[in-house]
Parts: C-alpha cells; sequence; structure tokens
C-alpha cells in the first residue's frame, strides 16, 4: 500500500511568487491535514480537510490556503511568498475526519521550499 | 506562557538506557499526540491517547490528565531510536505542538 506522496520533494522561489504543493493521500484515506515546519518555530498546523471540507485551521495568514478534490489529493497554496515561508511543509493523512485515539494518522516526506 | 513545553530540549544517552521525554501543558485538551521525526524530515505517529497508559515493543506512553503531564519512555534504547520527538495537544479546533526534544543514542 502505498504511503502519503507529497511533490514537488524539492523547490526554490524567489520572494513575491506563488507556489502549490501536492498531497496524495493513503488510498481510502479521507482526511488530509498540512503543516509547517521551520527552525524557529517548530511543527505548526495549517489546516485539514475531510470530504473536501476545510474542517479546521491554523492561525496562518490569507496567503496560504488550501483545497481537496474528490479524489481525497489535497494541494495547498501560498501567495506572494516571503523569506520567511521557507520550510518543510508536511501533509498528512488518515481515515477519518476527528484527531482522536483511534484514527491513525501517517505523514508524507515532506516539501522542502526555499524561497530567496 | 507557553500552552505546552517539553523537556529536556536535548538527550545524549549510552545504548541501553531507559529514556524519559516529558510533556507538560497548560490548557485542557481531548487528546495527546507523540510523534517522532527522524532526521530527513519524516514524521511517524507513535502514540495518541487520552487517559492512562499504552505501549508498543519497546516504547511507553502515559497520561495524567489531572496534572497536564504525559511522559513517554524508551527501554533498552537504542541508537535507532535517535530522532526528535514532538508532543501534540489536540483541543476542540486547536492543534498544538511542542517544540520537540532531540535524542541520541550512543552506541
Amino acid at each position: 500500500k502505498a504511503g502519503v506522496t507529497q511533490t514537488p520533494r524539492y523547490l526554490i522561489k524567489t520572494r513575491g511568487q506563488q507556489v502549490t504543493l501536492s498531497c496524495s493521500p493513503i488510498s481510502g484515506h479521507r482526511s488530509v491535514s498540512w503543516y509547517q515546519q521551520t527552525p524557529g518555530q517548530g511543527l505548526q498546523f495549517l489546516f485539514e480537510y475531510f470530504s473536501e471540507t476545510q474542517r479546521n485551521k491554523g492561525n496562518f495568514p490569507g496567503r496560504f490556503s488550501g483545497r481537496q478534490f474528490s479524489n481525497s489529493r489535497s494541494e495547498m497554496n501560498v501567495s506572494t511568498l516571503e523569506l520567511g515561508d521557507s520550510a518543510l511543509y508536511l501533509c498528512a493523512s488518515s481515515l477519518g475526519g476527528e484527531r482522536q485515539v483511534g484514527n491513525t494518522i501517517y505523514f508524507g516526506e515532506g516539501s522542502w521550499l526555499t524561497v530567496v | 506562557k507557553n500552552e505546552v513545553e517539553q523537556s529536556p530540549q536535548n538527550l545524549t544517552a549510552q545504548e541501553g538506557e531507559f529514556i524519559t521525554i516529558n510533556c507538560s501543558y497548560s490548557v485542557g485538551i481531548s487528546a495527546l499526540h507523540w510523534l517522532q521525526q527522524h532526521p530527513g524530515g519524516g514524521i511517524v505517529s507513535l502514540f495518541m491517547l487520552s487517559s492512562g497508559k499504552k505501549k508498543h515493543g519497546r516504547l511507553i506512553a502515559t497520561i495524567n490528565i489531572q496534572e497536564k503531564h504525559s511522559s513517554l519512555h524508551i527501554t533498552a534504547s537504542h541508537p535507532r531510536d535517535s530522532a526528535v520527538y514532538i508532543c501534540e495537544l489536540n483541543r476542540d479546533d486547536k492543534i498544538i505542538f511542542g517544540k520537540g526534544t532531540r535524542l541520541h543514542i550512543l552506541p
């Protein structure tokens, strides 16, 4: 069974550009969540989608957005990139939509974004 | 004051030692999640618990809801346990991560 797949794995963008990252969840999983990890702030929750609906959102500006498609694949977009957006972006998938005991979460390897 | 504190921040130990990593928090939660992150970025979910104790192989996680404290124990530690261990709080619509504990097990 394939794991959570994130593409691209590495990318370099220029300040002011936008970027789209993709996440393919484990087959059958309907929940996808996104995270940002930086050396300074650590791991932070961005948002979560379940059956194409955003269920939960972290404290990030509107430049960060996401969506989920009917096949559960998800994309996140960051517009007007800033140097501080350089980070590892991780996605995770799970069967259910609730973050609770019994609903195991599986993480992808992440997308490393560098903004120059 | 941070809502979640992990200790220690860094820990180096010899192979075979018993390891304890702590997570203290100041808010009500519905569940607490322990994660393991290896060099290179990949994260593995270890335990999610809302009460009591869970065990998987050499790893044990405990939580005391009244004291707002959770511990992750590793018995008979091994160099492959070297990783960053992160605790995550789940409360209603908020997900909050600790800063992580960097563990290095020497052979």
